[in-house]
């Protein structure tokens, strides 16, 4: 069953701890994305990988931090520096070779609630 | 920075009735896209237009692009309570090649039987 997955569904933290949100892909697709959605708002970009070991920060990158050492994945990390994490985070994926065709293809999410 | 803004924030209908929604944006693109949001769930693409067309369809989804006006509508026709979501459009714009969407603040969109 190809797609994305994402876990946990929900996830409280405490403050001043770290959290790391899974994002695993069997699509073979290069690119992968990290969204923040605050409530009643779209989606704004956290930080982008076009290739494995390379990511780019994205609009809103301050307190989140990734990696990407395979193919298929691409945690993300929500530090103790983001002062507001509360949100629902999405990872997508995009193919990355064809130009024209940048669809992309998301994760069912993952609801952050700092308690 | 988001740089889609979409009209109207919520839209509420009667089954049967067409939905049509509208997206602006500010910089050139390469593409135009619409995606649907269940509550609580990730994004579904739906359509693709390029900036050098004008219209396209997708069964119950039309889609038409003004490159002049940077403005874009979805309509969707004979609409059935299951199409109850939030809708955004989402640019790729010209200075980022194609490796980022540009996403707007969505329509919320319901459809009552």
């Amino acid at each position: 069953d190809g797609g994305i997955t994402q876990s946990p569904k929900y996830l409280f933290r405490k403050e001043g701890q770290n959290v790391t949100l899974s994002c695993e892909q069997n699509l073979n697709h290069d690119a992968m994305y990290w969204y923040r959605q605050d409530p009643g708002q779209g989606l704004r970009l956290i930080y982008y990988s076009q290739i494995v070991n390379d990511f780019q920060k994205g609009d809103i990158a301050e307190g989140y931090s990734v990696s990407r050492e395979k193919k298929e994945s691409f945690p993300l990390t929500v530090t103790s520096a983001q002062k507001n994490p509360t949100a629902f985070y999405l990872c997508a994926s995009r193919t990355g070779r064809v130009r024209g065709t940048d669809t992309q293809y998301f994760g069912p999410g993952t609801r952050l609630t700092v308690l | 920075s988001q740089q889609g803004e979409e009209d109207p924030q919520a839209l509420s209908i009667q089954e049967g009735e067409n939905a049509t929604m509208n997206c602006s944006y500010k910089t050139s693109i390469n593409n135009l896209q619409w995606y649907r949001q269940n509550s609580g769930r990730g994004l579904v693409h739906l359509i693709l237009i390029r900036s050098n067309e004008r219209e396209k369809h997708s069964g119950r989804l039309r889609v038409t692009l003004d490159t002049s006006k940077k403005s874009s509508s979805l309509l969707i026709t004979a609409s059935r309570a299951a199409d109850t979501a939030s809708y955004f459009c989402a640019t790729a714009p010209l200075f980022t090649g194609f490796q980022k969407l540009v996403f707007g603040t969505g329509t919320r969109l319901l459809v009552s039987p």
